[in-house]
């Protein structure tokens, strides 16, 4: 099992420009989750998904954001237009809704806009 | 989701065990008690959750108090490789397991292993 796989590792972007990160879920995990770190705020759940449907995406900061799941293999997080503020690591994580599923966590995308 | 109370930082000798106390005083029936760690520039790590009872894995103990306002963390023999985030955190599960509340970090404790 390779876990929970983001690209791009790093991206550099400046400020205006659209950013699309992605993940790859495990195989067989029906949840997804994307969350944000930053020094001053710690983890913040943006979005997540059961079954490839959103369900909860009031963590979003502002329309800018938006967040797709088109099939249980793959999901992307953009943002347009990347502005300062948003530079952060962003982690993506699945889980198998059942009793006591943990989440997969992904080694994150440490996205700065200059 | 209850809150948790967790100390910001504390540290250990390499070898002997570390407790990692968490307060949820507010915590409800259906609501589990979860330990993810975070070592520097990787994602969280699921560790282990439990309900009410004592449950040990290969990574770590949880110990939950009988009225379950508090647990304690318990890595038998820390390594410097232990040396991380450690977050507490309080989450729903409906009965039978078919829903689940969302997974909300706090600012968690960092422990330091020393040798």
């Amino acid at each position: 099992d390779a876990g929970v796989i983001q690209s791009p590792r790093h991206e550099v972007t400046e400020m205006g420009q659209e950013v699309t990160l992605r993940c790859k879920p495990i195989s067989g995990h029906n949840s997804l989750f994307w969350y944000r770190q930053t020094m001053m705020r710690g983890l913040e759940l943006l979005i997540y998904f059961n079954n490839n449907v959103p369900i909860d995406d009031s963590g979003m900061p502002e329309d800018r954001f938006s967040a797709k799941m088109p099939n249980a293999s793959f999901s992307t997080l953009k943002i347009q237009p990347s502005e300062p503020r948003d530079s952060a690591v962003y982690f993506c994580a699945s889980s198998l809704v059942r009793v006591g599923g943990g989440y997969t966590f992904g080694s994150g995308t440490r996205l700065t806009v200059v | 989701d209850a809150k948790t109370t967790q100390p910001p930082s504390m540290d250990c000798a390499e070898g002997r065990a570390a407790n990692l106390p968490c307060n949820h005083s507010t915590i409800s029936g259906n609501e589990y008690v979860y330990w993810y760690r975070q070592i520097h520039s990787q994602g969280p790590q699921y560790i282990i959750h439990g309900l009410k009872n004592n449950e040990t894995n290969e990574m770590a103990s949880l110990i939950i108090t009988e009225d379950r306002k508090s647990s304690t963390l318990i890595l038998p023999h820390a390594t410097l490789r232990d040396t991380a985030v450690y977050y507490c955190i309080v989450r729903v599960v409906s009965a039978g397991g078919t829903s689940y509340g969302k997974l909300t970090f706090g600012q968690g404790t960092i422990l330091t292993v020393h040798p």
